[in-house]
């Protein structure tokens, strides 16, 4: 599976939108891209995913660049509650997800 | 529903002994995992299972084993602790093949002294 690149950490302010990037250059055309999130040492929790079309649900969007080669989590609108480490994991259709260190994220009031 | 419980919640164990975390599941998922997440670190897949009597090595098998002889229930087995193998442990399940949504467990947080 394609390894992802993402920042350490980011700070959002409440109510504003967050934007995760994550960078998955080696990316094959069979694999999708997962976001997860882990809330204070809780069991992780599915975000959203795609494969080659933006998706959106009702926690966040999913925007994929056109060479795949990238993507950007977006949380419309930040709460305190969204605070957690966010993983962007890019996994082919075996469903053996590999998290990285992801990025901390941190909204602040 | 419970969804994917994990038995203990805690646990210190001495070097050199044994034990089983259990984790069990009423959503009747097909697919079932074992993780280990390190201090400061990502998950890493320990075992996994496409179904029952089924079992796969993940990415850090080495000192564990797993069995999945009913459905619902994935045990994940170490013979002989060591400190190495401090962590937390978190189970997590998946429907069937064209689903995507792991569900995670609440985790197993071990200690070995």
């Amino acid at each position: 599976d394609a390894k992802t690149t993402q920042p350490t950490s980011m700070d959002c302010a409440e109510g504003r939108a967050a934007n995760l990037p994550c960078n998955h250059s080696t990316i094959s055309g069979n694999e999708y891209v997962y976001w997860y999130r882990q809330i204070h040492s809780q069991g992780p929790q599915y975000i959203i995913h795609g494969l080659k079309n933006n998706e959106t649900n009702e926690m966040a969007s999913l925007i994929i660049t056109e060479d795949r080669k990238s993507s950007t989590l977006i949380l419309p609108h930040a709460t305190l509650r969204d605070t957690a480490v966010y993983y962007c994991i890019v996994e082919s259709n075996d469903y053996k997800l590999s998290f990285g260190a992801g990025t901390t994220v941190t909204v602040r009031a | 529903n419970a969804g994917v419980t994990q038995t203990p919640k805690f646990r210190v164990l001495k070097t050199g002994q044994s034990m089983t975390l259990l984790c069990a599941q009423d959503m009747n998922h097909e697919y079932m995992y074992w993780y280990r997440q390190d201090p400061g670190m990502g998950l890493r897949l320990i075992h996994y299972s496409v179904g029952e009597g089924t079992t796969a090595k993940g990415e850090v098998p080495d000192g564990y084993n797993v069995s999945r002889l009913k459905k619902q229930n994935f045990l994940l087995g170490l013979e002989s602790a060591a400190p190495s193998q401090t962590s937390v442990y978190f189970c997590a399940t998946l429907s069937d093949r064209g689903t995507y949504e792991q569900y995670f467990g609440p985790g197993t947080r071990l200690t070995v002294t």
